[in-house]
């Protein structure tokens, strides 16, 4: 079964600081991607940063990095330099291309609040 | 690029009627589209993967005369509530996939329909 996991349901930072947002995913594909998104008190769903589980490298995007253990089955966000806007609950998905007809799986998110 | 529009953004209707939200992809074409609902709080919960020219694929307790979904274009899916009731108050959101791409889905910003 595919599976996401955030297990921080909230957390707090200061401004200026980074912050690690905790991600494990379950699955028996070889061949899948990991995403993050951010979703304000708007409602919006934006896009953050995509790793593959081919790639060699951790995805970065700007602020955002993503630190991918495969062997760990684990993609945290790092969130560098928290800015009072990066205030929002952060979602961990996972594609994968076989299974679930390319659909996103979702985990449960983690409320992030920076403190200024 | 990778703009998803939805329509409205808000609507408030009364128990017993109709309700279509519109789900666009602006600059890019999209042969694959997903309705999420999301109650306050919470993650978000699959309902149907919209399909362009084809019946909607329906996740597991999701009354499919209950959501009508018809993708009739590779740009636009319509989500229907139909016969609301106070219970399908929630928040409806639509993401689209760019044909071609890594599996990415870019959301529309929401329908908070209140059903009364």
């Amino acid at each position: 079964a595919q599976k996401i996991t955030q297990t921080q349901p909230g957390m707090f930072v200061q401004e200026k600081e980074a912050v690690t947002l905790d991600c494990t995913y379950d699955t028996s594909d070889q061949s899948y991607g990991l995403f993050w998104y951010k979703q304000p008190s708007s409602g919006e769903m934006i896009f953050l940063i995509y790793q593959g589980s081919y790639d060699e490298q951790n995805a970065t995007e700007g602020r955002y990095s993503l630190n991918f253990q495969k062997a760990r089955k684990s993609a945290n966000l790092v969130i560098s330099a928290s800015q009072l806007g990066d205030s929002a609950m952060y979602f961990c998905a996972m594609r994968t291309l076989y299974n679930q007809g390319g659909k996103l799986i979702f985990g449960q998110g983690t409320e992030l609040s920076v403190k200024p | 690029g990778a703009v998803v529009s939805q329509h409205p953004s808000r609507v408030i209707c009364k128990s017993g009627t109709s309700v279509k939200i519109e789900c666009r992809s602006l600059d890019f074409q999209a042969t694959t589209m997903f309705w999420y609902r999301q109650f306050p709080k919470q993650s978000l919960m699959l309902m149907a993967t919209s399909n362009e020219g084809s019946k909607a694929t329906y996740e597991q307790g999701v009354e499919k005369d209950k959501f009508l979904i018809n993708h009739a274009s590779l740009t636009l899916s319509t989500l229907t509530v139909t016969s609301a009731h106070p219970e399908d108050s929630s928040f409806y959101i639509c993401s689209a996939s760019p044909t071609g791409a890594r599996g990415e889905q870019y959301f529309g910003p929401g329908t908070r329909l209140t059903v009364t």
